[in-house]
Formats: structure tokens, sequence, C-alpha cells
């Protein structure tokens, strides 16, 4: 079955620190994505990334950075000289291709808080 | 990107009562998605809703509870059914587009 870990529940810095998000995800299909959705305290999802099983690609995007490495079945995500309006919980998630690539499994998130 | 719209963005409503809650999207889109989050925690699947055929729901929800409508490929309905307190959430939908998957803005619903 698959299943999406995000161990850190609260992360708190101080604006410009650099911060990384830790996800790890379980699952026994070969074809899979992942995905990280930002939930600002609007409540509102907004997308930040899909990255499919074969592309093990690092990805950056202004601020931030995302690390896969399905050796360890990890999906990290790093903001770089975080910012008060990066406060938001995180979330990871996983589809399969077995059940369909929209049909999304999430992480419990990551609430980080950054402070000025 | 799809642009989500749902409504009601919040209720409060009795044990014992229904709910239907709407997501108008602004383009045709094939598979429409429901979730639920709990307070505090993360969002669970609750039903995989095609235009013409039944809603597809996970486990733990049943059609009963959560009777769901997809009467075009642009519109659907979820109705929280005889409410109870723990049911208390925040409920979004969601489409694919362009191999993204968009969300609406939530509909927050409390149960006295």
């Amino acid at each position: 079955a698959q299943k999406v870990t995000q161990a850190q529940t609260e992360i708190s810095v101080v604006e410009k620190e650099d911060v990384t998000l830790d996800c790890v995800y379980e699952t026994r299909d070969t074809t899979y994505y992942l995905f990280w959705y930002k939930q600002p305290p609007s409540g509102e999802l907004v997308f930040l990334i899909r990255r499919n099983s074969f592309d093990e690609q690092n990805e950056i995007s202004g601020r931030y950075s995302w690390n896969f490495q399905k050796s360890t079945s990890s999906f990290n995500f790093t903001i770089t000289a975080s910012q008060v309006v990066d406060s938001a919980v995180y979330f990871c998630a996983l589809s399969e291709a077995q059940r369909g690539y929209s049909t999304l499994t999430f992480g419990k998130g990551t609430m980080l808080l950054v402070s000025p | 990107s799809a642009v989500i719209s749902q409504k009601p963005s919040r209720d409060i409503c009795q044990r014992g009562t229904s709910l239907t809650i709407q997501c108008q999207v602004d383009s045709q889109v094939t598979m429409m998605f429901w979730y639920r989050q709990q307070p505090g925690q993360s969002l669970t699947l609750i039903a995989t809703a095609n235009q013409g055929s039944e809603a597809t729901y996970e486990s733990g929800f049943v059609i009963d509870k959560f009777p769901i409508s997809r009467p075009n490929l642009t519109f659907s309905t979820l109705t929280v059914s005889n409410m109870s307190p723990e049911d208390s959430s925040i409920y979004l939908c969601s489409v694919e587009d362009f191999e993204k998957l968009f969300f609406g803005s939530g509909t927050q619903l409390s149960v006295l």
C-alpha cells in the first residue's frame, strides 16, 4: 500500500534561513508521481511541483528546490532564504499509476513558521 | 490552470441535516475528485467523479453518506448526509489539468 511520511510536524525558522522539509514515501508501483503542495493560512492548496518516478533530476524554481532520491524513497523540499510569506503547511503527496495519477495519497503535512 | 469555484465557502450545520457542496470548473474536465481534510489533519480522498458514471468511492466512504453528482464536464456536487460532529472538516474538490492536480478553496463545515 502507498504511504507518505512527513516526520517533521512543525518547523520554525527565522527569515533568510534555509529550511528543508522531508518526505519519505512507500509504494510497490514502479511508475508513480510525487507532489508538493503549499497550504497558506487562507486554506487554499497551491500546487508547487510534480515529479514522475523516472525523472530523478533535481529541480530548482527560484528559492525552491527539490531533491528526489529513489534509493532512499525521499523527495525533500528546500526553501532557500526563507521569507515570512513562506509560512504555511506543506504537503507531500504520492500517486500511483495503478490507482490513477490524480488519486493522491497525502502526508500529514509540515507546518513551517517563518518569523521576521 | 483550471479555475475552481466551490460553494459554500463555509457553513455551520445542525446534527442530522445534510449539506450539498458545489464545485464549478471554468473548463471541461474528465475527472473531478473530492477530498476531506479533518481538523489539523492531512487530506483524504473521498471519491472520484466521472461524468456519466457512478462515482468511485475510497475505502471508508460510502455513497449513502456522501452522494456525488456529476451532471456535466464542468460541475459536480458532494452531499454530506445525516451529519454528525465527526463530519466537521474542510471538503475540497480538485481537478486534473495538464497533468497537474488543482484544488478549490474548500468548504469549511462545522456540525453542531
